[in-house]
């Protein structure tokens, strides 16, 4: 398995510019969340998804689009890039909603997005 | 409210015991967690305690829960330079379909040979 994939892992964009960060697992897992990780901030939920057909908005869901239109593949979007948007963002996956000793969410290893 | 804090730096020497610490607000939670991160790497869960215990031990891991103070601590033991990296805690808030974890800042733990 390859667990949870990101690509590209490293991106520069100029302000509103636009760009979809690719997330994939092949562990069936039905839950996928996206994170955004700041200095001094730890990582905060942007949107998550339940399953295929599925999304919600998390903590900070500005400026970001998800859809989920397979088990395997939950994009995230970038309409229009602004500085704030520089930050690492990671993808996660999971048998279900995070919560018990039974279902571990997986991290991929992080998109490095800087925003000129 | 949703706030995880913990302190942001920790140096220890190799050998010793280095304790990790951490602050939540919300007595909700029923599930606790510490994670690693490497650098350039993703987060791994290291270890998590249920919410109805004070102390769990995993080898050289020793998490403690004062429920009371909404406080928790890693322990690591006999810490070694593989042991370099930031240490999240998270909770869990429970909501059905919508748990979610809530990480703290993170602990960037250096290891002095």
């Amino acid at each position: 398995n390859a667990g949870v994939t990101q690509t590209p892992k490293f991106q520069v964009l100029k302000t509103g510019q636009s760009m979809t960060l690719q997330c994939a697992q092949d562990m069936n897992h039905e839950y996928m969340s996206w994170y955004r990780q700041d200095p001094g901030m730890g990582l905060r939920l942007i949107h998550y998804s339940v399953g295929a057909g599925i999304t919600d908005q998390g903590e900070v869901p500005n400026g970001y689009n998800v859809s989920r239109s397979t088990t395997e593949d939950f994009p995230l979007r970038l309409l229009s890039a602004a500085p704030s948007q520089t930050s690492v963002y990671f993808c996660a996956s999971s048998y279900s909603p995070p919560g018990g000793p039974w279902n571990e969410q997986f991290f991929g290893p992080g998109t490095r997005l800087t925003v000129l | 409210g949703e706030d995880v804090e913990q302190s942001l730096f920790l140096s220890v020497r190799e050998g010793d015991s280095s304790v990790i610490n951490c602050t939540y607000t919300d007595s909700s939670s029923t599930y606790l967690y510490w994670y690693k991160q490497e650098p350039g790497a993703g987060l791994q869960l290291l270890t998590y305690i249920f919410s109805n215990m004070d102390m769990k031990q995993d080898q050289r891991l020793t998490v403690l829960l004062n429920k009371k103070d909404k406080h928790l601590s890693l322990r690591i033991a006999d810490t070694q330079t593989g042991d370099s990296a930031i240490y999240f805690c998270a909770e869990n808030l429970y909501g059905g379909a919508t748990n979610k974890l809530i990480f703290g800042t993170g602990t960037l733990l250096a290891v002095q040979p």
